[in-house]
């Protein structure tokens, strides 16, 4: 079964405007961690945002937000006021028990219109 | 800066030969892994270590083996490559200090064709 699932193969997104990026997460573990990180075409992966199943309140790093809901298990991210370097792949990932070891989702492709 | 430093960006060999992908990380971090990505397939863990001369399997090590002799050098062995070991190689390290964030540095990647 899919641990992490990433339902948007491809966006697109206009200049400016804000988007949400879907991932849902399946754990029985109580703790847990999810993540997002950044591909851009360059190939190099870049740590986006951090939520701990503990953390009370939704992650924020300044234009990314993560729509934390644990009863539905899921962690979308939210960019607002999108800008054209935000075009990239978008992976969700969660670390489930071991340290640092962390499971992805098939990630999702954003496009940024002009 | 600190830094995850895979040795190539792009390597090209034939099946059958031994493959060896470094990867070195100045972070002083306990924690180092190797994943291959896949189209569709997201990022897949192959081997990973919590301590020199420790390594643990992940969710896809055949074909594959690891060798960590220091803190900071995690390096990745294709035995025999093979077609199918086509893709990119990321490495990875992070800090077992959760004061210091979970989050995983990744290095470029190396894309390994295997002709």
């Amino acid at each position: 079964a899919q641990k992490i699932t990433q339902t948007q193969p491809g966006m697109f997104v206009q200049e400016k405007e804000a988007v949400t990026l879907d991932c849902t997460y399946d754990t029985s573990d109580p703790s847990y961690g999810l993540f997002w990180y950044k591909q851009p075409s360059s190939g190099e992966m870049i740590f986006l945002i951090y939520q701990g199943s503990y953390d009370q309140q939704n992650a924020t790093e300044g234009r990314y937000s993560l729509n934390f809901q644990k009863a539905r298990k899921s962690a979308n991210l939210v960019i607002s006021a999108s800008q054209l370097g935000d075009s990239a792949m978008y992976f969700c990932a969660m670390r489930e028990g071991a340290p640092g070891k962390l499971i992805f989702g098939q990630g999702t492709e954003l496009s940024v219109k002009p | 800066d600190v830094k995850v430093t895979q040795s190539s960006r792009y390597l090209v060999k034939r099946t059958g030969e031994k493959v060896f992908l470094e990867c070195v990380q100045d972070m002083d971090h306990e924690n180092m892994f190797w994943y291959r990505q896949d189209p569709g397939l997201g990022l897949r863990l192959i081997y990973f270590s919590y301590d020199v001369k420790m390594k643990e399997k992940g969710d896809i090590p055949e074909g594959y083996s690891v060798s960590r002799e220091k803190k900071e050098r995690f390096s990745l062995i294709l035995e025999s490559a093979s077609t199918n070991q086509t893709s990119m190689y990321l490495c990875a390290s992070s800090s077992h200090d959760r004061g210091r964030g979970e989050k995983l540095f990744f290095g470029s990647g190396t894309q390994l064709s295997v002709l």
